[in-house]
């Protein structure tokens, strides 16, 4: 029971460089989701996904890409590393199918750091 | 729009007191889901509790317990006889019905760091 998996774990890249983070999960939970944690901040949604190919924009989507082609990967990508997307990337899924007992369930986390 | 507020940024006991630490939040929603997750020093986020808007009784599990106050919007966590195991993050967040457009996003406070002192 894998469960949900990111990688890779730790990053560091440079200002201007392109970076994508994978999520897989193994589920089949239909949503997915992406937050970014900063201190002061607690976590912020980046962006989420219903199903594959249906994606939407959370609080903090500037300058994020995301894909879903599959039900099981969710990747984020960075187009052009800024030093202000340094943070902890935690990527997340729940089934949704019954929203009194569904619970979201986190990845790992990624701890990105842009130089 | 929906809020969670968690006002203490930092507490700091000595093990075997009680702590309690506080959420506030906001929404319109009539229908929503309070939870709470904790993060150890390892950086993973673990699931503590979910509780619905319509049902107010306060739950008790081992040292945890939780009191949900609709009329205060409050949804308060305290962990009794404290312990260096507790020593984490903890996150409040909500999940609103129709906020969230029945996408499961969850709102997050910005996190009491909970230090237990041996």
């Amino acid at each position: 029971d894998a469960g949900i998996t990111q990688s890779p774990r730790y990053k560091i890249t440079e200002t201007g460089r392109q970076v994508t983070l994978m999520c897989h999960q193994t589920w089949s939970h239909s949503y997915m989701f992406w937050y970014r944690q900063d201190l002061g901040h607690g976590l912020r949604l980046i962006y989420y996904s219903a199903a594959a190919d249906i994606t939407d924009k959370g609080e903090v989507p500037d300058g994020y890409v995301v894909s879903r082609s599959k039900t099981e990967n969710f990747p984020l990508t960075l187009e052009s590393a800024t030093r202000s997307q340094t943070s902890v990337y935690f990527c997340a899924s729940t089934p949704l199918t019954d929203f009194r007992t569904d619970t979201q369930y986190f990845g790992p986390g990624t701890r990105l750091t842009v130089l | 729009a929906q809020k969670v507020t968690q006002a203490q940024t930092e507490i700091s006991v000595v093990e075997k007191e009680d702590v309690t630490l506080d959420c506030v939040y906001e929404t319109r929603d009539t229908t929503y889901y309070l939870f709470w997750y904790k993060q150890p020093p390892s950086g993973e986020l673990v699931f503590l509790i979910r509780r619905n808007s319509f049902d107010e009784q306060n739950e008790i599990s081992g040292r945890y317990s939780w009191n949900f106050q609709k009329s205060t919007s409050s949804f308060n966590f305290t962990i009794t006889a404290s312990q260096v195991v507790d020593s984490a993050v903890y996150f409040c967040a909500l999940r609103g019905l129709q906020g969230s457009g029945n996408t499961g996003k969850l709102i997050f406070g910005q996190g009491t760091t909970l230090q237990v002192k041996p």
